[in-house]
């Protein structure tokens, strides 16, 4: 029940296309879903992040989906660049469990230039 | 920029000997946490903390302990260094608050044994 599912795996996109990245959860006392950003060679960071009580939430070419019904929620990525290029790990977290936050497996994009 | 910092940022030691990797947060944060991680890979919790004289193990198990005497302080100790402990390991804190929990992550700390 605490599990948080990634797919795909691995993404390769042509530059100036859309990413998604998909992400499921079971624990509905989750009411924190962040998307960290990893370069290779550095700690994981905040990109954007979600509460369970809107749908949608966008931050400059970044966009949360968020369906509360179905426990799901992607990354989007509009026009795709080659400095996107990184890991991508969702998560969730939540009181229940003390705030540790379950992170998905990562998704690792690749922008072609 | 994060105010978390880890030391060293690489090492390389030989089987057996005892190590110490340092985490120092400046954030005042009640909560932080080790994960392992190799280069692109999941990332493993391996111990948490909510706070002073606070530890827990995290999902993976691992043969590392860790201790937090200061808030600011959480240092992971390896007594004896195996080449299956090679790996990533990376240090976050988080405020810990309902509906805003973000991690901030140090640089991570890369651990070669020999």
């Amino acid at each position: 029940q605490q599990q948080v599912k990634q797919s795909p795996q691995s993404l390769i996109v042509q530059k100036g296309g859309i990413s998604i990245i998909n992400c499921a959860y079971e624990n509905t006392a989750f009411d924190y879903f962040p998307w960290y950003q990893q370069f290779p060679g550095k700690g994981p960071a905040l990109l954007i992040a979600i509460r369970p009580d809107v749908s949608e939430k966008k931050e400059g070419r970044f966009t949360i989906s968020f369906n509360k019904s179905a426990k799901q929620f992607s990354l989007h990525i509009m026009d795709s660049q080659p400095g996107d290029s990184a890991t991508y790990f969702c998560a969730a977290s939540g009181h229940t469990g003390g705030f540790k936050t379950i992170f998905g497996a990562g998704t690792r994009l690749f922008v072609k230039a | 920029e994060a105010d978390i910092y880890q030391t060293p940022r690489y090492l390389v030691i030989g089987t057996g000997k005892k190590i110490t990797l340092e985490c120092s947060q400046t954030m005042g944060h009640d909560k932080m946490y080790w994960y392992q991680q190799d280069p692109g890979m999941e990332l493993h919790l391996i111990h948490y903390s909510y706070g002073v004289n606070s530890t827990e193990k995290g999902d993976l198990s691992s043969e590392s302990t860790v201790s937090r005497i200061r808030t600011e302080h959480f240092p992971l100790t390896l007594e004896s260094a195996r080449p299956s402990h090679t790996s990533q390991y990376l240090c976050a804190s988080s405020p810990g608050l309902a509906g805003v929990n973000e991690q901030f992550f140090g640089p991570g700390t890369r651990l070669t044994v020999l």
